[in-house]
């Protein structure tokens, strides 16, 4: 079964760090395009970050120099490292498989919760 | 505020026909295809729409979707209760070198 199930959520004080992960099962990580997708309380999606399968990776705006997307490719994981954690980080992040043939997000994990507070 | 503009919310009776729309500019939806996705709330978004107006399988054809310049459309006919949830549209944007979603549109079968 074709599956993502992230993991490493919770709660951090402000300019804490914390690396989530996103465990894959049913296809291959290193061959696949993986994303990242936060969606703050009752806010919409956003995206966050991608991995492109040759290793070239892209940042949105507001987390560029601040988040990290790599991935083990032995494990069949993705990560993402975050740092300075900021209130406004605080959402619900999803992993999801970017399918390049259909050109959308094919495959979503169930979400780990990330809240940022003092 | 969003890059990619749907109505906060819709509504239709069981059985009716809905469409949400989505607006961009020539950046995203004017050059990229769209996707859309449906949220029940408490989960996860699952892929409904692909490439403009490709469903992939299991989605039903009740729903189908739609682009025209620098708009797109998600129609959902004979509507169910099931099908309450928000929906979100989703294109690259060349200009920011990102993916953009909508802000969401929450549907309510009444």
């Amino acid at each position: 079964e074709v599956q993502l199930v992230e993991s490493g959520g919770g709660m951090i004080q402000p300019g804490g760090s914390l690396r989530l992960s996103c465990a894959a099962s049913g296809f291959l990580v290193g061959n696949s395009y993986m994303t990242w997708v936060r969606q703050a309380p009752g806010k919409g999606l956003e995206w966050v970050s991608i991995l492109y399968g040759g290793g070239r990776t892209s940042y949105a705006d507001s987390v560029k120099g601040q988040f990290t997307i790599s991935r083990d490719n032995s494990k069949n994981t993705l990560y993402l490292q975050m740092n300075n954690l900021r209130p406004e980080d605080t959402a619900v992040y999803y992993c999801a498989r970017f399918q390049g043939g259909l050109n959308a997000f094919d495959i979503w994990g169930q979400g780990t919760m990330v809240t940022v507070s003092s | 505020q969003s890059v990619l503009i749907q109505p906060p919310s819709a509504s239709g009776a069981p059985g009716q026909r809905v469409t949400i729309s989505c607006s961009g500019s020539s950046s995203n939806i004017g050059s990229n295809t769209i996707s859309w996705y449906q949220q029940v709330p408490g989960t996860a978004p699952k892929l409904l729409i692909y490439f403009n107006n490709q469903r992939p399988s299991g989605v039903p054809d009740r729903f189908s979707g739609s682009k025209s310049g620098t708009s797109a459309s998600l129609a959902i006919s004979g509507l169910q209760s099931e099908d309450e949830a928000d929906y979100y549209c989703a294109a690259w944007d060349d200009s920011l070198n990102g993916w953009v979603f909508g802000g969401g549109t929450k549907l309510t079968v009444l």
